[in-house]
């Protein structure tokens, strides 16, 4: 069983195009990971949410935590090419679970 | 340069052979974690390490274990790889549990 579901799982739009990614469970986590994976290379930290409702952003990217904490979501504005590779949510359930369980990725294409 | 290093980064190995995968990191990180990646799948937690001595099975432990003996290295075994366990591996560490971790370069492991 996925905890958790992210779509799409593939997108590709045009550079300059705004675009967002969502990051679904049924399951409440104490915090909510986004890491970005480039071909032969592991998955990069880019963010991390802990209360629910809460957005961040990093340049033209802009992150939310759902209210129950069960979801969030990745906004992208203007896309570039630089920003192609496969986008991974990952929940920590915290309360003593020290698991880290990670979606099935948005693999993400920007066409210049 | 902060880093987690895994060696090999490519192996082909044979049914059987036991095989050792090294992951050593630089940042005296507690947490230490292995994933397999594998399509569709994405990212499954192998095994993971709270302190020296201190590990714990993720979601797919069969067929493998683990030691930490020392706070910078944590190796995977395979005593006895099938080609089931074909997939790319991942080394992770964290200063503060399953909320910030860095990933190795991964391991492309083979079995025939």
């Amino acid at each position: 069983t996925q905890l958790l579901e992210q779509s799409p799982q593939f997108l590709s739009i045009q550079e300059g195009e705004n675009l967002t990614v969502y990051c679904n469970s049924s399951s409440v986590f104490s915090s909510l990971q986004w890491y970005r994976q480039e071909p032969g290379e592991g998955p990069v930290l880019l963010v991390t949410v802990v209360t629910g409702g809460e957005v961040k952003k990093l340049k033209r990217l802009t992150f939310q935590f759902g209210d129950a904490r069960k979801d969030s979501s990745l906004h992208i504005t203007a896309a570039q090419p630089g920003d192609t590779g496969l986008y991974l949510c990952a929940g920590a359930r915290g309360f003593g679970n020290e698991k880290l369980t990670f979606g099935t990725g948005t693999r993400l294409t920007i066409i210049p | 340069e902060a880093q987690v290093t895994q060696n090999p980064r490519y192996l082909i190995t044979v049914t059987g052979k036991k095989l050792t995968v090294t992951c050593s990191q630089n940042m005296n990180h507690e947490y230490m974690s292995w994933y397999r990646q594998d399509p569709g799948l994405g990212l499954r937690q192998i095994y993971y390490s709270m302190n020296v001595e201190v590990t714990d099975k993720g979601d797919v432990p069969e067929g493998y274990k683990v030691s930490r003996k020392e706070k910078r290295n944590f190796p995977l075994i395979l005593e006895s790889p099938s080609p089931n366990q074909t997939s790319l591996y991942f080394c992770a560490s964290s200063s503060d549990g399953p909320y910030s971790y860095t990933f190795g370069s991964g391991t492309r492991l083979t079995v025939v």
